[in-house]
């Protein structure tokens, strides 16, 4: 089955303190996974993607098959990384389909 | 560009009225696609369209229908409104479904069904 998983509902940091949201899928292909973020009455939008291999604000995520994770990362958190974000995979169809995570929504206090 | 257009934002239904949720896109995307979001959960998708006349289920399409009669439009359809419809529903587009491509989504309509 392909399911995607954060364990984390709310994570608190302070601001300058690094960052770790985590994301455990599983698929038995070979996984497209990205990270969504929904900032405080803004739409839900795209902040980065596996095969990108970019850092979006700071952000990076890695891929890493072994563990089936996709762990999202910032080395120092800004009260504006505030927000909620979704882990999702891309499922095995060709449809486009995204298979989102529960979410987490972090809280950045300064 | 607009972008992905949801109406209403916001609507509070009785038990067994009926609604239609709207989406329209102006990016001449292919494919669209319906997620509710409730607390906790993540999105769920219920329905999605990869083009106009196509449609097909999700992971949650019972009390749901869809049409795509056009490229730009992708309404959602509720016949009897149910509390356990009570939820936030987001509408999303793509141009195709190749590598990485990614989703736009629609500011939300919050329902209610009291």
């Amino acid at each position: 089955a392909q399911r995607v998983t954060q364990p984390e509902k709310l994570l608190s940091v302070f601001k300058g303190a690094p960052v770790e949201l985590k994301c455990n899928y599983s698929y038995s292909g070979s996984p497209e996974l990205f990270w969504y973020v929904q900032y405080s009455r803004q739409r839900l939008q795209l902040l980065l993607r596996h095969i990108s291999r970019e850092s979006i604000k700071g952000f990076t995520a890695d891929l890493n098959k072994g563990e089936t994770s996709f762990h999202l990362k910032k080395p120092f958190a800004q009260e504006e990384d505030s927000a909620m974000y979704y882990c999702a995979l891309k499922g095995s169809s060709n449809t486009g389909k995204l298979i989102f995570g529960q979410g987490t929504t972090l809280q950045v206090k300064p | 560009n607009a972008g992905v257009t949801q109406t209403p934002k916001f609507r509070i239904l009785k038990i067994g009225q009926s609604m239609t949720l709207q989406c329209a896109q102006d990016m001449n995307h292919n494919y669209m696609y319906w997620y509710r979001q409730d607390p906790g959960m993540g999105l769920k998708l219920i329905y999605y369209s990869v083009g106009a006349g196509i449609t097909d289920k999700g992971e949650v399409p019972n009390g749901y229908n869809v049409s795509r009669s056009t490229t730009e439009d992708f309404p959602l359809r509720l016949e009897l409104a149910a509390p356990s419809q009570t939820s936030v529903y987001f509408c999303a587009s793509s141009y195709r479904a190749g590598v990485s491509e990614k989703l736009f989504f629609g500011s939300g309509t919050q329902l209610s069904v009291l």
